[in-house]
């Protein structure tokens, strides 16, 4: 009954290697997001996706590419991984509803490239 | 570039104590301010939320206090307890976004810990 699950809940990967973290909302949600924590704790926004279209993509190296294949699903697909890309990802979702805006994060995602 | 500026760094308070962390944010349009509370190794929580045009907001023991004119908002943690040693997170959501989902820019965080 988790409201926003992602997996894996831990990557461990060498460099150049490609990855992808999966993660899916229950909440009926509109809006979908990636966050990327780095070691000091700072959030940072990837991309957000409402009714599967992107619509906010940050300045992001275009090795990373989400996919929403539906409203409930948001996965982020990295290519040829760096050392800089360890970080903690999280996945958020949100209602579109003025009367909640409420997002949701995921347990995150703790990405370390060796 | 949009920015939500956040302090202390980190907080120290005795068990019983008031925590106050403070956030400021620049001339942007946002019309949503929360708070995120986040455990080691979990995801940030939503704890506390208020729109621009209330000044104050109370749940329990958090408050929040906004002043729209000085583009600040604070959270007050009444009696802390060990508990609630977490770090803390401000937010706000820009409203260009709004019937697509907001962006939502946090603050730098808050280590806060409640000593008992």
């Amino acid at each position: 009954d988790t409201a926003v699950s992602q997996t894996p809940k831990y990557l461990v990967t060498q460099m150049g290697n490609d990855k992808s973290i999966k993660c899916e909302q229950n909440l009926g949600h509109d809006t979908m997001y990636w966050y990327k924590q780095d070691s000091k704790k700072f959030l940072k926004i990837m991309f957000s996706y409402n009714n599967k279209e992107l619509i906010i993509n940050e300045t992001v190296p275009n090795r990373f590419s989400p996919k929403s294949p539906d409203k409930a699903h948001l996965n982020l697909h990295i290519n040829s991984l760096e050392l800089g890309d360890s970080a903690v990802y999280f996945c958020a979702s949100s209602s579109d509803r003025r009367s909640n805006y409420g997002y949701t994060f995921g347990s995150g995602t703790r990405l370390t490239v060796v | 570039q949009q920015q939500v500026k956040q302090s202390p760094q980190s907080l120290i308070v005795q068990k019983g104590g008031i925590s106050i962390i403070n956030c400021a944010y620049e001339n942007t349009a946002f019309d949503y301010f929360p708070w995120y509370q986040q455990f080691p190794g979990k995801g940030p929580a939503l704890l506390i939320a208020i729109r621009p045009d209330v000044s104050e907001k109370k749940e329990g023991r958090f408050t929040i206090s906004f002043n729209k004119s000085a583009k600040q908002f604070s959270l007050h943690i009444m009696d802390s307890q060990p508990g609630d040693s977490a770090t803390y997170f401000c937010a706000a959501r820009g409203a260009a976004f709004y019937n697509q989902g907001g962006k939502l820019i946090f603050g730098q965080g808050t280590e806060l810990s409640v000593k008992p």
